[in-house]
């Protein structure tokens, strides 16, 4: 099954308003990344987190990271039409092979202007 | 103007045919991946590259092979031997192998086999 796995599957809010999305994973990591990616297009680096740290923040986007929990969460503040994509957290756990991530299934996040 | 291509970006074939997908990336980067994508899933790891004449297979790798003769380029076979080969490909790079990097993505190249 896949390491981890993001919650909820669809997410659609109103332009203005926050999104929040969530990621659990199984086994301990080392690195947790998150990734955007638009409709038929490839993925975009957002966020790099280490399993040291708790939150890190990027413009609009704040992740935090609970290692006891094992789970992740992106905000988005403030969202814009512009910011409909699915997101994906990907995982590297400290037994995977190098840079062998393991990606969730995927948040669709659509922002309605 | 760095950054990774992959062609085609659309690509019909028959069933039976191998088939290769093409990627490219000028950003001098070691470590190269092959990722599959299905309708409303994740990404899959296919194969990965740590370095020029070196790869390891991912959790699907069964039907598909690749090369990596130059630091650029990391070609995808998709043999007639996978069952079900229609899919979204994506290709990425990362400066080094390991997940402290981030990874860079192609546009990706959508394959029908029909």
């Amino acid at each position: 099954s896949q390491q981890g796995e993001e919650d909820p599957q669809a997410l659609s809010i109103q332009e203005g308003e926050n999104a929040t999305m969530n990621c659990s994973y199984k086994t301990s990591i080392n690195n947790l990344q998150w990734y955007r990616q638009n409709s038929g297009r490839g993925l975009v680096h957002l966020i790099l987190i280490r399993s040291n740290e708790r939150e890190k923040h990027s413009g609009r986007l704040r992740v935090t990271l609970d290692t006891s929990k094992k789970s992740s969460s992106l905000l988005i503040t403030a969202s814009r039409a512009a910011d409909t994509a699915s997101y994906f957290c990907a995982t590297d756990p400290p037994e995977s092979s190098y840079g062998k991530l393991t990606f969730g299934q995927g948040t669709i996040l659509t922002v309605h202007p | 103007d760095g950054g990774i291509t992959q062609s085609p970006k659309y690509l019909f074939r028959k069933e039976g045919q191998n088939v290769t997908l093409s990627c490219e990336q000028n950003l001098n980067h070691d470590a190269m991946y092959w990722y599959r994508q299905d309708p409303g899933q994740g990404l899959r790891l296919i194969y990965y590259s740590q370095i020029v004449n070196d790869f390891q297979k991912g959790d699907i790798a069964e039907g598909y092979s690749v090369s990596r003769e130059k630091k650029e380029s990391f070609p995808l076979t998709v043999t007639s031997a996978q069952k079900n080969p229609t899919a979204f490909y994506l290709c990425a790079s990362s400066l080094l192998a390991g997940g402290a990097y981030e990874q860079y993505f192609g546009p990706g190249t959508r394959l029908t086999v029909t």
